[in-house]
């Protein structure tokens, strides 16, 4: 079973740049997340989509981030104008579906530098 | 505000001994916790998990407690291994199916 996919691996910008990452998930997962990790600290999650549906975006800032996710499935998230507090980690997980599975598989990650 | 916290940023462990790395919470109302390896330059993987209806759940070397009433979970690996070394992180799951994270606690095991 092939994993969850990210690209790109690693991107550096300027501040006030703008900057897309893509995610395809497991196929089959209904349910995808996307979280920003900061370094030293855990990961926290920015938006989540049942299907290709919004079920929780409370904690991604509006003003700057957006993210969707076309027919249920691969989904990007873009970030403009980036600012240099965006420099983290960024990562991609999905899942069966929320109450079906507790687990969330997880890709390897975008690492953003925001010079 | 943390409502995971994992408060040792590292631990030091010798090849075959016993590794034990902590994690407080502070909700009440979590009802299922995991723990998640991770290794440089990849992606969280899960290692295991533990309903709040149990104490204990055990998977080969790796077995996690949970104590509800101290709010407090741990993680044991025994014995421990040089591909063990790595960033352990807990998390809770809320009542939205989504995951509180702690902070991580990095692992390494000497030779």
């Amino acid at each position: 079973e092939a994993g969850v996919a990210q690209s790109p691996r690693y991107k550096i910008i300027e501040k006030r740049q703008s900057v897309a990452f893509w995610c395809n998930p497991i196929s089959g997962h209904a349910t995808l997340y996307w979280y920003q990790q900061i370094l030293g600290q855990g990961p926290k999650l920015l938006i989540q989509f049942q299907n290709n549906g919004v079920v929780d975006d409370s904690q991604l800032p509006k003003d700057r981030f957006s993210a969707e996710r076309l027919k249920g499935v691969d989904s990007t998230l873009k970030i403009q104008p980036a600012k240099l507090e965006d420099s983290a980690v960024y990562l991609c997980a999905s899942s069966l579906g929320a109450g079906l599975t507790y687990e969330q598989y997880f890709g390897p990650g975008t690492r953003l530098t925001v010079t | 505000d943390q409502q995971v916290k994992q408060n040792s940023p590292s631990l030091s462990v010798q090849e075959g001994r016993i590794s034990i790395l902590n994690c407080d919470y502070t909700n009440s109302m979590f009802d299922y916790f995991l723990w998640y390896k991770k290794y440089p330059a990849e992606g969280p993987t899960f290692l295991i998990s533990i309903s709040s209806i149990k104490d204990k759940n055990e998977d080969g070397r790796f077995t996690v407690f949970l104590n509800k009433s101290a709010k407090h979970l741990s993680l044991h690996i025994v014995p421990s291994q040089p591909g063990d070394s790595a960033v352990y992180f807990c998390a809770a799951m809320d009542s939205n199916y989504q995951l509180i994270w702690g902070a991580g606690t990095k692992l390494i095991i000497k030779p």
